[in-house]
C-alpha cells in the first residue's frame, strides 16, 4: 500500500508568514494528490485537487506543487482564519483505494 | 445542490454493531460516475478512509476493516449506509459520509459515535 507522509505533524508561525507544508508519497502516485484543510468540529474542505489546482473559492494564497513522490501545499501569508489541521489525501484508481497524509496542524 | 446528513445512534456498546446512514439530497445517489464513500475520525487524531459504494453497487473497503464493514445503498431512499461489526472502544469516532469522484466534496457535517457500555 501507498504510504503519504506529512510533515510537519504541527507548526506554529506569525499573521503574514509563509508556510509550507509537505506531504511525500511512499511511491510515485503522478498528481493524483489533494489537499484539504479541517477546522475543528467541522468536516474538512478541499483547498487543493490534482496537486496543484485550487478548488473555486479558496483563496489564492493557497498553492499546491509537486508530482511523483513530492508534494507541498503553501499558504503565501498566513491569516487568523487559516488556523486548521491540513491534511493530504491520494487515491488509488485500481483497486480503488484512499489514504490520508497524517495531518498537520497550523497554529498562530 | 447536493448535501449529505448522517444520522444514528450516538452511543453502540461493545460487541455489537455500529449502523449510520447518510441521506443524500439535492441530486440522485444513482446518477452520477460517484463513490459514496464513509470516513471516520477517532477524537483528536486523524482521518480514516472506511470504504465506499459505487453508484452502480460495488463496495471497496478499507483492508483494515474489511472483515467487519459492509456498505450498502438504498436508491428508493437515496441514501446509503455502514454497518461496522464487533465495535470496541477503538471505534469510537467522529463518522462522515463524503461523495468522491476524484476529491471529497461534499460532506456531512459528521457524527460522534462513542462506543461505551
Amino acid at each position: 500500500d501507498i504510504q503519504m507522509t506529512q510533515s510537519p505533524s504541527s507548526l506554529s508561525a506569525s499573521v503574514g508568514d509563509r508556510v509550507t507544508i509537505t506531504c511525500q508519497a511512499s511511491q510515485d502516485i503522478s498528481n493524483y494528490l489533494n489537499w484539504y484543510q479541517q477546522k475543528p468540529g467541522k468536516a474538512p474542505k478541499l483547498l487543493i485537487y490534482g496537486a496543484s489546482n485550487l478548488e473555486t473559492g479558496v483563496p489564492s494564497r493557497f498553492s499546491g506543487s509537486g508530482s511523483g513522490t513530492d508534494f507541498t501545499l503553501t499558504i503565501s501569508s498566513l491569516q487568523p482564519e487559516d488556523i486548521a489541521t491540513y491534511y493530504c489525501q491520494h487515491y488509488d484508481i485500481l483497486p480503488p483505494r484512499l489514504t490520508f497524509g497524517g495531518g498537520t496542524k497550523v497554529e498562530i | 445542490q447536493v448535501q449529505l446528513q448522517e444520522s444514528g445512534p450516538g452511543l453502540v456498546k461493545p460487541s455489537q454493531t455500529l449502523s449510520l446512514t447518510c441521506a443524500v439530497s439535492g441530486g440522485s445517489i444513482s446518477s452520477g460516475d460517484y463513490y459514496w464513500t464513509w470516513i471516520r475520525q477517532p477524537p483528536g487524531k486523524d482521518l480514516e478512509w472506511i470504504g465506499f459504494i459505487y453508484y452502480s453497487g460495488s463496495t471497496y473497503y478499507n483492508v483494515s476493516l474489511k472483515s467487519r464493514v459492509t456498505i450498502s445503498v438504498d436508491t428508493s431512499k437515496n441514501q446509503f449506509s455502514l454497518n461496522l461489526t464487533s465495535v470496541t472502544a477503538a471505534d469510537t469516532a467522529v463518522y462522515f459520509c463524503a461523495r468522491f469522484r476524484g476529491v471529497f466534496d461534499p460532506w456531512g457535517q459528521g457524527t460522534l459515535v462513542t462506543v461505551s457500555s
